[in-house]
């Protein structure tokens, strides 16, 4: 399966501030990338889909101007969460797939803490 | 309105025992089937990816799938306690797509 990388595994910031998490395919070229969030005891929510080169197509209710999405290369997706407060902390996940691959493989997912 | 239903256990089993996982859907366009394995803490892990009926074995894991029935299951043989883990069943219309997942089953394997 494909090798997924993501950074920083787990972060704490305050109230306000931004943070950009990265999510790297390490194998191969990831023509489409999607970011999840995850609650503790929740399930897995789409929060977006981001296609290589592409806008992000978000799912209802994920704010883009709040998570902003970035798949500038076949290789590299950004998520940055924008004026983060609280409520944001969660479990952040992010998967792969591309032309070579049937099969979506995620990274290790980043854990924000938003004190 | 894509759903994909599991029972959400917890499914004990003993150690060395047959654990027996299902999955129903609705979509009748779905065209590939996938387990994951999440455990607590972490990222979903897949462990099985199905296309067309019947049975699928890998190790000590098979899946199976009923595209009339719109089911399908995944069995793990030789239960471990290293299997405690939450099943999560997902389906996708084409690829590229994103996944639907339903919402997991847990499974506890008593040593």
């Amino acid at each position: 399966g494909a090798v997924v990388s993501q950074h920083p595994s787990w972060v704490i910031c305050k109230s306000g501030t931004s943070v950009k998490i990265e999510c790297r395919s390490l194998d191969f070229q990831a023509t489409t990338m999607f970011w999840y969030r995850q609650f503790p005891k929740q399930s897995l929510m789409l929060m977006a889909t981001s296609n290589e080169g592409s806008k992000a197509t978000y799912e209802q209710g994920v704010e883009k101007d709040k998570f902003l999405i970035n798949h500038a290369s076949l290789t590299l997706s950004t998520l940055t969460v924008t004026s983060a407060h609280p409520e944001d902390s969660s479990f952040y996940i992010c998967s792969v797939s591309g032309t070579s691959v049937y099969e979506q493989y995620f990274g290790p997912g980043t854990r924000l803490t938003v004190t | 309105q894509k759903e994909v239903e599991q029972n959400s256990g917890p499914l004990s089993v003993p150690e060395g025992a047959i654990a027996s996982l299902n999955c129903t859907y609705s979509d009748r366009v779905s065209q590939s089937f996938f387990w994951y394995r999440q455990y607590s803490g972490k990222s979903p892990e897949l462990i099985m990816s199905i296309y067309s009926n019947g049975d699928k074995e890998d190790g000590r894991f098979t899946a199976q799938l009923n595209k009339a029935s719109q089911y399908v299951s995944l069995l793990i043989r030789d239960s471990q306690p290293s299997d405690s883990a939450t099943y999560l069943c997902a389906l996708q219309t084409s690829g590229n797509t994103p996944l639907v997942f339903g919402k997991g089953t847990r499974l506890s394997v008593i040593a």
